[in-house]
């Protein structure tokens, strides 16, 4: 099974700060990686598929890139609405999650 | 729109046995893929299973042998039967619509509000 690792596990960072969380798959996924938004109480929201493309309706200031086993989700300007937990899958074989990274308020 | 709905969750006695249901509109399940995720309280998302539109199965190894996944097209809705089940089956069980055939790696885009389940005695 492919095992995926985030890190970090949590941040803190101000409203205006650029945020970059890594993921890192255990062998190679190709682009079949996926990131996700989950606020407390609620389904999670898909943000970045395939690596580096965004999802409809989704702010630009959030973006990905990397291909094989190293990926990054970076968000350009911190908005208050982002602090949540973030969440990297991949779906290359069967479908695995990281183990999230919240980005709480500084 | 587009949607999914959960539904079936409940308190269970470990051993016992719960199906959860999936009923999507929209769009029609029988030509996606859709997922099982689930999220054990203050844990984080865990996959569970998935349903291609051929009927390829496939499932966690904290599942298999336990769980089936299956589709009634007619529905448009998707279960999840859960047998021998424990307290780590505890969670929040949701459904996602996760690609199809030919869509390349598209992610779980639509999801449900989550059905929660509960294994105690």
């Amino acid at each position: 099974d492919i095992q995926m690792t985030q890190s970090p596990s949590s941040l803190s960072a101000s409203v205006g700060d650029s945020v970059t969380i890594t993921c890192r798959a255990s062998q190679s996924v190709s682009s079949y990686l996926h990131w996700y938004q989950q606020k407390p109480g609620k389904a999670p929201k898909l943000l970045i598929y395939a690596a580096s493309s965004l999802q409809s309706g989704v702010p630009s200031r959030f973006s990905g890139s990397g291909s094989g086993t190293d990926f990054t989700l970076t968000i350009s300007s911190l908005q208050p609405e982002d602090f949540a937990t973030y969440y990297c899958q991949q779906s290359y074989s069967t479908r695995t999650f990281g183990q999230g990274t919240k980005v709480e308020i500084k | 729109e587009v949607k999914l709905v959960e539904s079936g969750g409940g308190l269970v006695q470990p051993g016992g046995s719960l199906r959860l249901s999936c009923a999507a509109s929209g769009f029609t399940v029988s030509s996606n893929f859709v997922s099982w995720v689930r999220q054990a309280p203050g844990k984080g998302l865990e996959w569970v299973s998935v349903i291609y539109s051929d009927d390829t199965t496939f499932y966690a190894d904290s599942v298999k042998g336990r769980v089936t996944i299956s589709r009634d097209n007619l529905k448009n809705t998707l279960y999840l039967q859960m047998n021998s089940l424990r307290a780590e089956d505890t969670a929040v069980y949701y459904c996602a619509r996760d690609g199809y055939y030919g869509s390349g790696p598209r992610g779980m885009d639509v999801w449900g509000q989550g059905t929660t389940v509960t294994v105690s005695s």
